[in-house]
């Protein structure tokens, strides 16, 4: 147990659905993150969020949709995915800038 | 260009050898810290050890060692008895201090399959 709680552990859906994987630490983590791991591809940044504030966005398609309520929570909002957006999707704190973060143990995400 | 490249896919190891793990990186940055996390087949990444660009000893962390050389820019992981519970993926990643913003993400390698065998 990392101290980073990640919902649910599995999810399929459809690409009409709208769903949202829910990642919570009570670590007193300032910085959150989302991360998506394709097969035999490195790990992908997604968004990152410090104190509550987006500070990096790669270019990930509006369909994903962060939200980061408070410093313990983050969500990951989904709507009209495409089969290629089938991955596991982790998510990370740390204590700021220069140390290690913390994973999740991830949602794999498949979309039909 | 990769800033990290791991160019073992997989290995297969005997328990109770030594595994050293590749990890070269690249980047301008003088001030950068270096990560190895393990992935089991649950999914999770589980940090391993950390470097930083600055520090002079290699970072060591119980049966896991770090072989620095900041030169040719490598950051290889060794495993010192391996065991079968060591057997997962295993991820190079790195910060950089001058990526930009108060809280940066990591950038990891593709990994590398490790199998230890009996």
């Amino acid at each position: 147990e990392t101290g980073v709680t990640q919902t649910p552990r599995h999810l399929v859906m459809g690409m009409t659905n709208k769903k949202s994987l829910k990642c919570e630490q009570h670590l007193g983590h300032n910085a959150m993150y989302w991360y998506k791991q394709s097969a035999k591809k490195p790990l992908e940044l997604m968004f990152v969020y410090s104190l509550e504030e987006r500070v990096e966005n790669n270019s990930v398609p509006s369909r994903f949709s962060p939200e980061c309520p408070n410093s313990s929570h983050l969500f990951l909002h989904l709507h009209t995915l495409q089969p290629e957006d089938s991955a596991l999707y982790l998510c990370a704190s740390s204590p700021g800038q220069g140390v290690e973060a913390f994973f999740g143990q991830g949602t794999r995400l498949t979309v039909v | 260009a990769q800033k990290i490249t791991q160019t073992q896919p997989g290995m297969f190891v005997q328990e109770k050898e030594a595994v050293t793990l590749d990890c070269t990186y690249d980047t301008s940055d003088p001030s950068y810290g270096l990560f190895w996390y393990k992935q089991p087949s649950s999914g999770e990444m589980i940090f391993l050890i950390y470097q930083g660009s600055y520090d002079q000893q290699n970072a060591t962390e119980g049966r896991y060692s770090l072989n620095f050389q900041k030169a040719r820019k490598s950051a290889n992981l060794v495993i010192s008895a391996s065991q079968l519970g060591d057997s997962a993926m295993y991820f190079c990643a790195m910060r950089e201090a001058n990526s930009g913003g108060g809280a940066d993400g990591l950038t990891f390698g593709k990994g590398t399959h490790l199998i230890i065998q009996p």
